[in-house]
């Protein structure tokens, strides 16, 4: 109940193409979705957030796409960088848990 | 300071002693997180303060993790009679509300090896 689980572990897209990550929850109560960035030897910051309802949302070349019937959301980052080479953690939380729960990890490699 | 900041950055300890690793926290955020990060793996939870509430542990492993908040600021995590499944870095992370509903700002970790 309390997973969010995330795909794939690891991606590899060239410069100027689009990655997506994606997330699935199981617990209805979760209403806040965020995603994380993290480069190596760095602590994780907030990069894009959502709440359930809306089904997108859109800062520059980062979109979060969001299924509520599915359960599911997404990460799309469009025109990929090789500086948005780092690794993505989705997270969900609901106002009473008062802790977020973080998906596996998604080791994002742009190639030049 | 402007950001969470945790110390030592590094640490070797040797098999059965004890580590204290430190955070502090944003000044003014009432809520302060532990998370452990192994090599490859995802954010595990590890414990959370909020202001003056009973601290949720339900995330630390065993009995040899403890975790203390003076004075709502700063905060020690300690780990007794290490292993060598210990080793991995130590994330702390600090927000003005309960992380639910506010951005969470991490500290750089402690990175944690246990031989």
């Amino acid at each position: 109940q309390q997973q969010v689980k995330q795909s794939p572990q690891s991606l590899i897209v060239q410069k100027g193409g689009i990655s997506i990550i994606n997330c699935a929850y199981e617990n209805t109560a979760f209403d806040y979705f965020p995603w994380y960035q993290q480069f190596p030897g760095k602590g994780p910051a907030l990069l894009i957030a959502i709440r359930p309802d809306v089904s997108e949302k859109k800062e520059g070349r980062f979109t979060i796409s969001f299924n509520k019937s599915a359960k599911q959301f997404s990460l799309h980052i469009m025109d990929s960088q090789p500086g948005d080479s780092a690794t993505y953690f989705c997270a969900a939380s609901y106002q009473g848990a008062q802790k977020l729960v973080f998906g596996q990890g998604t080791r994002l490699t742009i190639n030049p | 300071g402007a950001g969470v900041s945790q110390s030592p950055s590094n640490k070797v300890t040797e098999k059965g002693k004890d580590v204290e690793l430190r955070c502090d926290p944003i000044s003014g955020h009432t809520a302060l997180y532990w998370y452990r990060q192994s090599l490859g793996q995802g954010l595990e939870f590890l414990i959370y303060f909020q202001g003056n509430s009973a601290p949720d542990k339900s995330g630390l492993p065993s009995d040899r993790f403890s975790a203390e908040r003076t004075g709502g600021s700063v905060s020690t995590l300690t780990i007794q009679r290490t292993q060598q499944e210990d080793s991995a870095v130590y994330l702390c992370a600090s927000s003005l509300v309960g992380q639910g509903s506010a951005e969470a700002f991490f500290g750089q970790g402690t990175r944690l090896t246990v031989v």
